[in-house]
Formats: C-alpha cells, structure tokens, sequence
C-alpha cells in the first residue's frame, strides 16, 4: 500500500496568517491526490482534486500544488472558519489511503 | 442532487453482528462507486472498501479484508458494512463516501456518518 506522511499534525495560527501543509506519497501518484476538510461532528468536505484543482464552491484562497511524491496545500490568508482538520487522500491506487492529518487551531 | 443517507447509531456488545446502510439517491446507484471510511474517536480517516454496486465489483484495503463486508442491494440503492463478530476495537464513526462513477476518483460525496458503539 502507499503510505502517505502528512506534516505537520498540528499547528496555531492567526486570522490573516498563510498555512501550509505537506504530504509525501511513498511512492510516485502523479497527480492523485486530494485534500480534504473536516470540522468536528462533520464528515469530510473535499477541497481540492488532482492536486490543483479546486472543487466547486471552495474559495479561491485554498490551493493544491505538486505531483509526484510532494504535494502542499496552503490557505493564503486564514479565516475563522477554517479551523478545522485537513486530510490529503491518493486515489492512484487501492487500497486508498489517507495522510494523517493536520489540525489548523486557533493562536 | 447527490445525497448518500446512512443509518442511524448503534449500540452494540462484542460478538454481535451488525449491518448497516448507506441509500442513495440524485444520480443512477448502479453507476457510482460507494465506498466506506472509518473513523476512530479522535483519529484520522481510514479507507476500507469500495464497491461497485454495477457489477459487484468490491476492493478492500488489506487492514479490513476479511474483517468486514461490504455489499450492495440495486434493487433498493443501497449499499451496506457488515460485521460478523463485532469487537470493541470497532468502535468508530463510518461513513460511506463516493468518488461518483469513477474508479480512481476524489470523494466528492459523503454520507452524514453512523456512529458505530460496541461495548459490554
């Protein structure tokens, strides 16, 4: 199976600040990986597919890069409402699997 | 539009079998992959199975392989997680998700999640 190393597995940061969090496929993906959003109670909401593309709806200030085996998502100018916690995801091939995940708290 | 609906909580004692659901509806079942995610309390995402419920097709992720079941009823779209022998260990939120009628696709759809419990 693919492992994936997400990094890091928590941060703080304010309102305003740029966030960025890295995944590391253990082996090439090209371009199969997702970045996902989850609040607490809540299922995951996906934010980005094939590195870089940005799903509907989700503002503009989160972006994928990447492929290969390094992949980053950064959140340009933080909000309040996007504390929450942060999954990347290959989908290259199964079994699937998930990076650890990354909770953005509060300063 | 795309919902995936899930059954509700359960509570169960170790040994015990349990199955439970995930229904969709919006889009044709027999064309999307249905898929299920575990979640342990305050862990990160684990993907188990998926399944293509067109023609059965089902893959399991080596950690869960033999450990659970994964199944679908076209007749009445939906998808099912069974166990045969539940443990404590099993307690976690599972969600059903799908990656819509690709194979190798992000998961564009969730379900609400059910709340799995298996104490004695």
């Amino acid at each position: 199976a693919i492992r994936i190393t997400q990094s890091p597995s928590s941060l703080s940061a304010s309102t305003g600040d740029r966030v960025t969090i890295t995944c590391r496929a253990s082996q090439g993906i090209s371009s199969y990986l997702a970045w996902y959003q989850q609040k607490p109670g809540k299922a995951p909401k996906l934010l980005i597919y094939a590195a870089s593309t940005l799903q509907s709806g989700v503002p503009s200030r989160f972006s994928g890069s990447g492929s290969g085996t390094d992949f980053t998502l950064t959140i340009s100018c933080l909000q309040s409402e996007d504390f929450a916690t942060y999954y990347c995801q290959q989908y290259y091939s199964y079994p699937w699997t998930f990076g650890q995940g990354t909770k953005v708290e509060i300063k | 539009e795309v919902q995936l609906v899930q059954s509700g909580a359960e509570v169960k004692k170790p040994g015990e079998s349990l199955k439970i659901s995930c229904k969709g509806s919006g889009y044709s079942f027999t064309s999307y992959w249905i898929g299920w995610v575990r979640q342990m309390p305050g862990k990160g995402l684990e993907w188990m199975g998926i399944i293509y419920p067109g023609d059965s097709d089902t893959r399991y992720s080596p950690s869960f392989q033999g450990q659970v079941t994964i199944s679908a009823d076209k007749s009445i779209s939906t998808a099912y997680l069974q166990w045969s022998s539940l443990k404590a260990s099993d307690t976690a939120m599972y969600y059903c998700a799908s990656p819509g009628g690709y194979s190798s696709g992000p998961i564009d759809y969730w379900g609400q999640g059910t709340l799995v419990t298996v104490s004695s």
